[in-house]
């Protein structure tokens, strides 16, 4: 059964740090990965998708990797802001979407 | 920008009714989806729709839900009788082409089952 692990499930950072959150998979044949953003209360937006073909992808001063092998992935963020504060997700695409619990990020001013 | 919608954002129902929730996904998508968040846990997946059948569902997806797409546009879950533990945020998701493409989520509707 596929198992979706987020580590750490809190951060605190000061502004304009670069910082990694990390996705870690059971089982590495999946189509692809994707990041959301969720803030309180709200609804699910799409950072970056990852084909299981690709090993990064970046968006902005987002930058996300994949080693399907290891089972693993990281999200860069570089230069973080205060708007940056929400949890971040992963999902792995195997079959359906598994989901991970999720890095709550907080960035302080 | 093309986004999905959801209606309503919010419902309260009592325990044992029946609820209809509704999302419009992307007019030229072709891939449905049904997800829930119960608060503190994770996003699980319902259901996902393809030319107007099943393409596939968890095995939270039981007898009590069903989904419909009714006309060109519209998407609906329906939750026969409600239970307590069907308290949760409700996301629809549409894709375009296939189920191997980036998913967009609607905002969600919150459904709290007294």
């Amino acid at each position: 059964k596929q198992e979706v692990t987020q580590i750490p499930a809190a951060l605190s950072v000061p502004e304009g740090e670069n910082l990694v959150l990390n996705c870690s998979f059971t089982d590495s044949a999946i189509y692809n990965l994707q990041w959301f953003r969720q803030d309180p209360g709200k609804g699910l937006t799409s950072l970056l998708l990852i084909q299981s073909s690709q090993r990064e992808q970046t968006s902005g001063r987002l930058n996300a990797s994949l080693d399907k092998s290891s089972g693993r992935s990281t999200l860069y963020i570089a230069a973080s802001q205060p708007g940056d504060s929400a949890t971040y997700l992963c999902a792995v695409n195997f079959y359906q979407l598994i989901w991970g619990a999720g890095t709550k990020l907080i960035i302080k001013p | 920008e093309p986004e999905v919608t959801q209606t309503p954002s919010h419902q309260v129902t009592q325990m044992g009714q029946e609820v209809i929730l509704r999302c419009v996904p992307i007019s030229n998508h072709l891939y449905f989806y049904w997800y829930r968040q119960i608060l503190g846990q994770k996003v699980e997946f319902l259901v996902s729709f393809y030319n107007n059948e099943i393409s596939e569902k968890s095995e939270i997806f039981d007898d009590q839900f069903s989904v419909e797409r009714p006309d060109g546009s519209n998407f609906t879950l329906k939750i026969r009788s409600t239970k307590l533990e069907d308290s949760a945020m409700y996301f629809c998701a549409s894709s375009e082409r296939t189920t191997q493409e980036t998913q967009y989520f609607g905002p969600g509707t919150r459904l709290l089952v007294l």
